[in-house]
């Protein structure tokens, strides 16, 4: 079975700055997918960016960027230029491209603080 | 509606009643996902049903929980004397039956067992 750990329950950042946060993940697979969701107050989990294991090239959306090291089993996300909106819990989600399994495995999360 | 639409918001009973919550996926959406977030946790996965196909329910806890999906669209999760330990929040998601799409998630009901 798959496993994910965020080893950071709390991060903080002044504002304007750059925050990576930590994921590593275990599997046997060779081919899946990477997600890591934003759940402001208001619950609803929302998208912040995607990886394909099997594109070397990071993924990047904006002002969030991923390092993924696949052999290492690694997948950081890096906040730049850090607002106040982007204080949330954040979750990285494993999600296997093969089989019948479907569904999200998530970490246990990182409650991020933007300080002003 | 654009999102997925999770109801009710918030839900307060009593232990040992019996609950349904309610989850209307995107429209087009053919796979449809439950998992509940314990306070402070991260989600557990319960449930997963793609299209006409037999549910994966290996994520449910006990056989207290079911789930059903009527139309390949509306998602009814039950739980039948419900213990305080169910107390968190469901949460539902839909998504296109490829794995590299995202899934959308909605607001999630808080459930809270007296």
């Amino acid at each position: 079975a798959q496993t994910v750990t965020q080893s950071q329950p709390e991060m903080s950042v002044q504002e304007a700055e750059t925050v990576t946060l930590s994921c590593t993940y275990d599997t046997s697979e060779s081919d899946y997918y990477l997600f890591w969701y934003k759940q402001p107050p208001s619950r609803q989990m929302i998208l912040v960016i995607r990886q394909e294991a099997y594109k070397q090239q990071n993924a990047t959306e904006n002002r969030f960027s991923v390092n993924f090291q696949k052999a290492a089993k690694s997948f950081s996300l890096k906040i730049s230029d850090s607002q106040l909106g982007d204080a949330a819990m954040y979750f990285c989600a494993y999600r296997s491209a093969s089989g019948s399994a479907r569904q999200l495995t998530f970490g246990s999360g990182t409650q991020l603080t933007v300080l002003p | 509606g654009a999102g997925v639409s999770q109801s009710p918001s918030n839900k307060v009973t009593e232990k040992g009643k019996d609950v349904e919550l309610r989850c209307d996926p995107i429209s087009g959406h053919t796979a449809l996902y439950w998992y509940r977030q314990s306070l402070g946790q991260g989600l557990e996965f319960l449930i997963y049903f793609q299209g006409n196909s037999a549910p994966d329910k290996s994520g449910l806890p006990s056989d207290r929980f079911s789930a059903e999906r009527t139309g390949g669209s509306v998602s009814t999760l039950t739980i039948q004397r419900t213990q305080q330990e169910d107390s968190a929040v469901y949460l539902c998601a839909s998504s296109y039956p490829s794995a590299g799409q995202p899934q959308h998630f909605g607001d999630g009901t808080r459930l809270s067992i007296l």
